[in-house]
């Protein structure tokens, strides 16, 4: 596609559900990153994916939350036994390569009742 | 790990003036410094960067400029329109090993007065 792509748009769920939150980078970006935004906040870092490496786990805030990315490709952020405290529009980007312009998705409004 | 400080929080400016934004960053390491726009509900777009070999780096209104000595880079927007009037965010790439991704500052909220 011709940007990045994420989903859903927007995410309502009750407290201790599971969710999946999904990423499609800009075709031939071999970087992608998820960062989460609170409400009139800044840019959070959770994950970085560079081609095959190990993925930089270093951001996530706890172990409730992981992200694959299968084939260098789609990504998936997992959070499990959600908070009302992950509540926050969780972004995507995605770049040529690390330190490269990094293009970010709409985000996905994750909303914990 | 890297730190960038944003300041100020908030800016208004009458329509036509110039503005300035200013952050730091900790890490000496850090190469890469671009600067990001965000409309109300709408996603960050990039809008200038800078590398650290460069010291300063225009777009028609708006140029940024980096002192690596001192830690510091600023963006400058000339002739100010309402349609400027967004959340600005700078932000630093981590410098070194396996890490890539980019520690931003927490914004500056720009307000353009007609």
């Amino acid at each position: 596609g011709a940007g990045v792509s994420q989903s859903p748009s927007n995410k309502v769920t009750e407290k201790g559900k599971d969710v999946e939150l999904r990423c499609d980078p800009i075709s031939g970006h071999t970087a992608l990153y998820w960062y989460r935004q609170s409400l009139g906040q800044g840019l959070e870092f959770l994950i970085y994916f560079q081609g095959n490496s190990a993925p930089d786990k270093s951001g996530l805030p706890s172990d409730r939350f992981s992200a694959e990315r299968t084939g260098g490709s789609v990504s998936t952020l997992t959070i499990q036994r959600t908070q009302q405290e992950d509540s926050a529009v969780y972004l995507c980007a995605s770049s040529f390569m690390r330190d490269q312009p990094q293009h970010f998705g709409d985000g996905t409004r994750l909303s914990i009742l | 790990g890297e730190n960038v400080e944003q300041h100020p929080s908030t800016l208004s400016v009458q329509e036509g003036d110039s503005a300035v934004i200013k952050c730091t960053y900790s890490d000496s390491a850090s190469n890469y410094f671009p600067w990001y726009k965000q409309e109300l509900g709408k996603r960050p777009q990039l809008i200038i960067d800078i590398r650290s070999n460069v010291g300063e780096k225009k777009d028609q209104r708006i140029a940024v400029t980096l002192n690596k000595t001192a830690k510091h880079f600023s963006l400058h927007i000339t002739e100010t329109q309402p349609e400027d009037s967004a959340v600005y965010f700078c932000a630093a790439s981590t410098g070194s090993g396996s890490q890539g991704n980019l520690i931003f500052g927490k914004g500056t909220k720009l307000s353009v007065k007609p």
